[in-house]
């Protein structure tokens, strides 16, 4: 089975561009996740779908990052623009429903300069 | 809240030797699940092992295991036979599991491990 796919691997692009960050979960997961990891902050919870809804977003840093997850199969991050403060790597998790095991993709190393 | 202290920042371990990493967890919610996840170098995160709060049995998988002490709230990762590819970085992570639905992990600060030769 494919895991988690996340795209690109590596982004790197100038202050204030729009960031698009594409996920693919796992077929048949509920959940999916958005982290970002950070030498300051560790790993951290941007915001997590459960059936394409947003269930939690408290941890979006700001206005600049949205999420959708248009259907089952895909889920976005945006940021809009974008900051050296921003650059990190950016993880997509996926679950199912009453198997609270989260499986990650490869991440994608954001650089912002 | 939750917090997830991992006190070693880095450890070394000669090759096929036993390694513990240590991992204490605080919350006041009676269901929770704590996990290890490997990343090595390359920077993916590999989900390793998983406990859940009501075990009554230490998980194992493989050379992993886990040491579970609910009353210290401690969940220790066991690795035996130490390889050279486990050196990475090793997180330990909580969720809480209310009424079977998920919710976001959160981590330790990591622990390094070094296998040497």
């Amino acid at each position: 089975d494919a895991g988690v796919i996340q795209s690109p691997r590596h982004e790197v692009t100038e202050m204030g561009q729009e960031v698009t960050l594409r996920c693919k979960p796992i077929s048949g997961h509920d959940y999916l996740f958005w982290y970002r990891q950070t030498m300051m902050r560790g790993l951290e919870l941007l915001i997590y779908f459960n059936n394409n809804v947003p269930i939690d977003d408290s941890g979006m840093p700001e206005d600049r990052f949205s999420a959708k997850m248009p259907n089952a199969s895909f889920s976005t991050l945006k940021i809009q623009p974008s900051e050296p403060r921003d650059s990190a790597v950016y993880f997509c998790a996926s679950s199912r429903e009453y198997v609270n095991i989260q499986y990650f993709g490869a991440g994608t190393r954001l650089s912002v300069l | 809240a939750q917090k997830i202290t991992q006190t070693q920042p880095g450890m070394f371990v000669q090759e096929k030797e036993a390694v513990t990493l240590d991992c204490t967890y605080d919350t006041s919610d009676p269901s929770y699940g704590l996990f290890w996840y490997k990343q090595p170098s390359s920077g993916e995160m590999i989900f390793l092992i998983y406990q859940g709060s009501y075990d009554q049995q230490n998980a194992t998988e493989g050379r992993y295991s886990l040491n579970f002490q609910k009353a210290r709230k401690s969940a220790n990762l066991v690795i035996s036979a130490s390889q050279l590819g486990d050196s990475a970085m090793y997180f330990c992570a909580m969720s809480l599991e209310n009424t079977g639905t998920a919710s976001k992990l959160t981590f330790g600060t990591g622990t390094r491990l070094q296998v040497t030769l």
